[in-house]
């Protein structure tokens, strides 16, 4: 079935450093694939997204690219803040049904020291 | 424009008894899905109901069970109820309009605690 894998955190960066958490999927067909951030004591914000491969989602000065000969959707950033802090979780949705399940990953905690 | 809210925000329950929790989409949003948020489990799907029917289910057992109502407004109860379901549920609401992404809006979550 499909699947998420991401790196295992927990990630600690000093402030303004490089921010790289990988991400790896398994699935059939073409899904749209997802980043997801949580802070403390919230729901999940929807951080960038691509549909299709090739796609290139951002916002917020984050990055991630739909690799489908890698099978990968990396999140990057080039310069991170205090902010920042927070879990981020990758996530698939399968685009052969108009389906509201989304698979996620065990997320990422992200702590940034300034 | 109101985002997805969840009531309560906080329960605390014992074995045994059973819980409803309640989701409200975002206005003009027809489809609501649930998961449930553990330490050991992460993000799970539990279900998803689209014009008050059931479109998708999670791995979850049958004590788990939901509901959407004709205002789209969504209800998911679990009975019987055991130590390991304390977790945060979470709903999430979408448009459901297009046939290939829909982006789903969370919810700040009901937190579950089961003594």
């Amino acid at each position: 079935g499909n699947s998420v894998t991401q790196m295992e955190g927990p990630v600690t960066l000093s402030e303004e450093a490089f921010l790289t958490i990988n991400c790896t999927y398994t699935a059939t067909g073409y899904p749209s694939l997802f980043w997801y951030v949580q802070y403390p004591g919230e729901g999940l914000q929807l951080l960038l997204k691509a549909t299709k491969a090739d796609d290139k989602g951002s916002n917020k000065g984050f990055e991630a690219t739909y690799r489908k000969e890698t099978t990968s959707f990396h999140l990057e950033k080039g310069s991170v803040q205090v902010s920042d802090s927070a879990v981020y979780f990758c996530a698939l949705s399968d685009r052969s049904g108009n389906t509201g399940k989304l698979i996620f990953g065990q997320g990422t905690t992200l702590q940034v020291k300034p | 424009k109101a985002g997805v809210t969840q009531t309560p925000r906080y329960l605390i329950k014992t074995r045994g008894q059973q819980v409803t929790l309640s989701c409200s989409p975002i206005s003009g949003h027809r489809s609501v899905s649930w998961y449930q948020q553990t330490p050991g489990q992460g993000l799970q799907f539990l279900f998803e109901y689209f014009s008050e029917t059931q479109r998708n289910k999670g791995n979850f057992p049958g004590r788990f069970s939901g509901r959407q109502f004709s205002n789209s407004r969504s209800e998911m109860n679990v009975s019987t109820l055991e130590l390991g379901d304390s977790a945060l549920y979470l709903c999430a609401s979408s448009l459901a309009v297009s046939k290939t992404y829909n982006e789903q809006f969370f919810g700040p979550g009901t937190r579950l605690t089961v003594l």
